[in-house]
């Protein structure tokens, strides 16, 4: 069964560095997603990426945050640098199409990350 | 803009019991609707899904929930828990022309034996 991929699965840093994160989206999803999901709270939306192209990044800090999928296929998103905020876990989702409400988003196993 | 209300972070009930998740949500569009649920340390899974149609949507793992336009809910249902439903269930909304998820606070599920 096709999955969603991510790496590093489990990621502590040191506050001010740099981190990043990995994912390989299902084969033929077109619509990549990173979503930050702080400990107690529901997944929010960073970053949406149709191909390669950013079609939604609103709630992304920009200051700090950067995320490409250069070939429209895998993508990475970066923190650069790391404050203590940013510990949670980060997910990736994949779809089949964009801009279809009700097609499904099959998500990674997720990234956890600990900033100290 | 939309939004999504689960009723409860924490539900606990006896092995066996009916398992009852509550959402309301608000949309300004015609709302899908989702449910996944969270194991620890990992990624979220589809249990169903409120697209068009039948406002009863039956799941994976015995699950259930209906729409009601009326009352803006989408509850979640199983008639008898198992030991292996204690997780996160997260409820969310999708009507966003880019077809974006909101989700909910999350509601943890814990079963008793």
């Amino acid at each position: 069964e096709a999955e969603v991929a991510q790496s590093p699965r489990y990621k502590i840093t040191e506050k001010s560095q740099a981190v990043a994160f990995w994912c390989d989206p299902i084969s033929g999803h077109a619509t990549l997603y990173w979503y930050r999901q702080i400990l107690g709270q529901g997944p929010e939306l960073l970053v949406q990426f149709q191909d390669e192209s950013v079609v939604d990044d609103s709630q992304l800090p920009k200051d700090r945050f950067s995320a490409e999928r250069l070939k429209g296929v895998d993508s990475t998103l970066k923190i650069q640098p790391a404050e203590l905020g940013d510990s949670a876990m980060y997910l990736c989702a994949s779809s089949f199409q964009q801009g279809v409400s009700y097609n499904e988003q099959f998500f990674g196993p997720g990234t956890r990350l600990t900033v100290l | 803009a939309q939004s999504v209300t689960q009723l409860g972070s924490h539900v606990s009930v006896s092995e066996g019991a009916l398992v009852l998740l509550r959402c309301n949500y608000s949309s300004s569009v015609p709302p899908y609707l989702f449910w996944y649920v969270q194991y620890p340390n990992q990624g979220l899974q589809l249990l169903l899904k409120y697209t068009t149609g039948a406002t009863l949507v039956k799941g994976i793992n015995g699950f259930e929930a209906e729409f009601k336009k009326s009352e803006t809910s989408f509850h979640l249902t199983k008639p008898s828990a198992h030991m292996s439903d204690a997780a996160e269930y997260f409820c969310a909304v999708s009507g966003g022309s880019q077809g974006n998820l909101i989700f909910g606070k999350g509601t943890k599920l814990s079963v008793k034996p």
